[in-house]
C-alpha cells in the first residue's frame, strides 16, 4: 500500500538554528502534500498545503519566510524551519494523496526540540 | 472558525467494554474521516465516510455519517490494549483535499 516516509523521525537543535524535514511518497507521486503541526496532546493543525513546481500556500497565522516549502519532485516536499525558537518545538506531520479520490497517508512525523 | 469538537475527551475503560465516542461540526461538510494516532506516530486512517447516513465497519469498529451531516460518530466493540490511542475525526469537502481535524478522544484501557 501507499507509504508516506518522513525524515528525520527526531531532531534536536538550537535556537537560531535551521532544520530541514523530508517527506517522501514512496511507492506513488503525489502532486500535492500537506504539512501539520501538533503541539503535545492537542489536535493536527495544518500548516500548508505543497504543491509540486509551485509555491506552498500557506495557513492564516503560518509564516511563510520561517517554514520554507520545496516540492521540487512529485515524491519529495520538505519543510525548513528556519531560525528555530524553542516555541517552534512540536511534532510536525506530513501527509500525501495518492489520487484525487483517494485518502490521505500520513507519515509518521518529525519530533522537533528546539533548545 | 469552524469547530469539530469530539466527545468525550478521554475515555477510561475495562478491556472488553465497548467503546462510543461522536464528532459534530459546526457546518456541514461531505467527508467524515476517523483516524487513529499512537505516541509519537502520524494518524492512521482507520474508516472514510462519504455519504449522510452512511454506516461502515472495519473490524470491530463501526462509524456513522450523520444525517445532518454536522456529525458522526465511532464505535468499538469489545475493546482490546491495542485499542489504546487518540482518536481523531476529521472532514473535508469536495474538492478540497485539506482535513480539519478534531479535538481528539483519548482512550486508555485500565488493567
Amino acid at each position: 500500500g501507499a507509504v508516506v516516509s518522513q525524515h528525520p523521525s527526531r531532531v534536536i537543535c538550537k535556537s537560531g538554528t535551521s532544520v530541514k524535514i523530508e517527506c517522501r511518497s514512496l511507492d506513488f507521486q503525489a502532486t500535492t502534500m500537506f504539512w501539520y503541526r501538533q503541539f503535545p496532546k492537542q489536535s493536527l493543525m495544518l500548516m500548508a498545503t505543497s504543491n509540486e513546481g509551485s509555491k506552498a500556500t500557506y495557513e492564516q497565522g503560518v509564516e511563510k519566510d520561517k517554514f520554507l516549502i520545496n516540492h521540487a519532485s512529485l515524491t519529495l516536499s520538505t519543510l525548513t524551519v528556519t531560525s528555530a525558537h524553542p516555541e517552534d518545538s512540536s511534532f510536525y506531520i506530513c501527509s500525501a494523496r495518492q489520487g484525487t479520490n483517494s485518502p490521505l497517508h500520513f507519515g509518521n512525523g518529525t519530533r522537533l526540540t528546539v533548545t | 472558525g469552524q469547530q469539530l469538537n469530539q466527545s468525550p475527551q478521554s475515555m477510561f475503560i475495562q478491556e472488553g467494554e465497548d467503546v462510543s465516542m461522536n464528532c459534530t461540526s459546526s457546518s456541514i461538510f461531505n467527508t467524515w474521516l476517523w483516524y487513529k494516532q499512537d505516541p509519537g506516530e502520524g494518524p492512521v486512517l482507520l474508516i472514510a465516510l462519504y455519504k449522510a447516513g452512511e454506516l461502515t465497519s472495519n473490524g470491530r469498529l463501526t462509524a456513522q455519517f450523520g444525517i445532518t451531516r454536522k456529525d458522526s460518530f465511532l464505535n468499538i466493540s469489545a475493546s482490546i490494549p491495542s485499542d489504546v490511542g487518540i482518536y481523531f475525526c476529521a472532514r473535508s469537502n469536495f474538492g478540497n483535499e485539506k482535513l480539519t481535524f478534531g479535538t481528539g478522544t483519548r482512550l486508555t484501557i485500565i488493567p
